[in-house]
């Protein structure tokens, strides 16, 4: 049982370039969720999928795209990677009850750079 | 708008108590959330509360008041593995996480 799983862990772009962030969960989770943490900042969310083939906006989407055409993998895509979009992305998972008992369990995380 | 405090960082000695407190603003509450995170890993779940008062789970409690939108963790006996952050998040109405920027604890032996 992998729980939460993200590649690359490593990653640098230069400016304009395009990539994915993958995640899979093997949980049987219905929600995923995409972070960013920057330093001296909270979490803070991308996007996130209530269920397979959903997807809603979180506080910080722009210049980010998603899908989730299964319900273990959640794809994050950067369109034209920018400076500011360096950070360390997070993904998690969460059975998704829509009760406040809803724990996110988290993946290990994302480094990327933007030169 | 929503808001977490939460202080910055915190030092205490090996074998010593420490409490880390948070204060939440939020559209709707379903929830108080403490997670830990070791430098460059993922946060873990520690603890949930959503009624006041005290939930205690081994060397750490957390503590909640509803009424003063505030919360606390308390490390008991603690370990140099315990040198961490600490987040603290608040579940809005939507059921959504809104996160503090975490607590930095430094243990000293």
């Amino acid at each position: 049982n992998a729980g939460v799983t993200q590649t690359p862990k490593f990653q640098v772009l230069k400016t304009g370039q395009s990539m994915t962030l993958q995640c899979a969960q093997d949980m049987n989770h219905n929600s995923m969720y995409w972070y960013r943490q920057d330093p001296g900042m909270g979490l803070r969310l991308i996007y996130y999928s209530a269920s397979e083939g959903t997807t809603d906006k979180g506080e910080v989407p722009d210049g980010y795209n998603v899908s989730r055409l299964k319900k273990q993998n959640f794809l994050l895509g950067l369109e034209s990677a920018a400076p500011s979009q360096t950070s360390v992305y997070f993904c998690a998972s969460s059975y998704g009850s829509g009760g406040g008992r809803d724990t996110q369990y988290f993946g290990p995380g994302t480094r990327l750079t933007v030169l | 708008g929503q808001n977490i405090d939460q202080p910055t960082e915190m030092t205490a000695t090996e074998g010593a108590i420490v409490q880390i407190n948070c204060t939440y603003q939020t559209s709707g509450f379903n929830g108080l959330f403490w997670y830990q995170q070791h430098a460059g890993e993922a946060p873990t779940f520690l603890s949930y509360n959503v009624l006041d008062g005290l939930e205690e789970k081994g060397r750490f409690s957390s503590f909640l008041s509803r009424s003063k939108g505030y919360s606390y963790l308390l490390l008991k006996e603690l370990q140099m593995k315990d040198s961490a952050s600490y987040l603290c998040a608040a579940m809005d109405s939507n059921y959504q996480l809104i996160w503090g920027a975490g607590t930095k604890l430094i243990i000293k032996p």
